[in-house]
């Protein structure tokens, strides 16, 4: 079956632009995951939902940066006035619901900020 | 403050040697950990979960430790192989919710 998918791969954007990127877990996760991965580095958690609740959004850096999941599904982070620092890969991840199931990732998306 | 530490260097082995990787954590009290394999350009993909009541799981040539009282994982990969060459990065869960929380992980070179 089809894993985790993100769109889009590669985002290149300008400093201040608004970017929307999207995640499409394994049918079925309960569970939905943002982190953010930079170059030699374990990916680092931004949110997760369960069903299309937001169940932690600790790791969100500013109030620039939201994430939704409306049906439970599909999932968009949106990162408003974007900055250079925000440059990094995205990553998305689902899982079944419980603490100990295995997360499935994405692909990521390369979003670069000039 | 919380840590979570790998090898920071590379490690280079041999071909059909075991490769050992620790994970050592400070200030953290995990109900499991989790190893997870990254490829250059890929996403990590699971390998195994041990809980905190579990001193030891195997999986093929996949071994993984989990001491509480030292805060620190043993994964061990015997025979191995340049296929077995990669990222290997270590996650802690536990009473903070579902999400993981990851170390830098260690670059594994396997040489033939």
């Amino acid at each position: 079956g089809a894993g985790v998918s993100q769109s889009p791969r590669y985002k290149v954007t300008k400093r201040g632009q608004d970017v929307a990127l999207r995640c499409d877990p394994i049918s079925g996760h309960v569970s939905l995951y943002w982190y953010r991965q930079a170059l030699g580095q374990g990916p680092e958690f931004l949110t997760y939902f369960n069903y299309e609740a937001q169940q932690d959004k600790s790791g969100l850096p500013n109030d620039r940066f939201s994430a939704e999941r409306p049906e439970g599904s599909i999932s968009t982070l949106t990162i408003q006035r974007t900055e250079q620092r925000d440059s990094a890969m995205y990553r998305c991840a689902s899982s079944l619901g419980q603490q100990s199931d295995t997360q499935y990732f994405g692909p990521g998306t390369r979003l670069t900020v000039l | 403050s919380q840590k979570i530490e790998q090898n920071s260097e590379a490690l280079n082995i041999q071909e059909g040697k075991t490769a050992t990787l620790t994970c050592n954590y400070t200030n953290y009290s995990p109900a499991y950990l989790q190893w997870y394999r990254q490829d250059p350009g890929r996403g990590p993909v699971f390998l195994l979960l041990i809980r905190e009541n579990e001193k030891e799981k195997r999986k093929e040539r996949l071994k993984v430790t989990f001491d509480t009282t030292l805060k620190q994982s043993l994964f061990h990969i015997t025979a191995s192989q340049p296929a077995d060459s990669a990222t290997y990065l270590c996650a802690l869960a536990g009473g903070w919710g579902n999400k993981l929380v990851f170390g830098a992980g260690t670059i594994l070179r396997v040489k033939s």
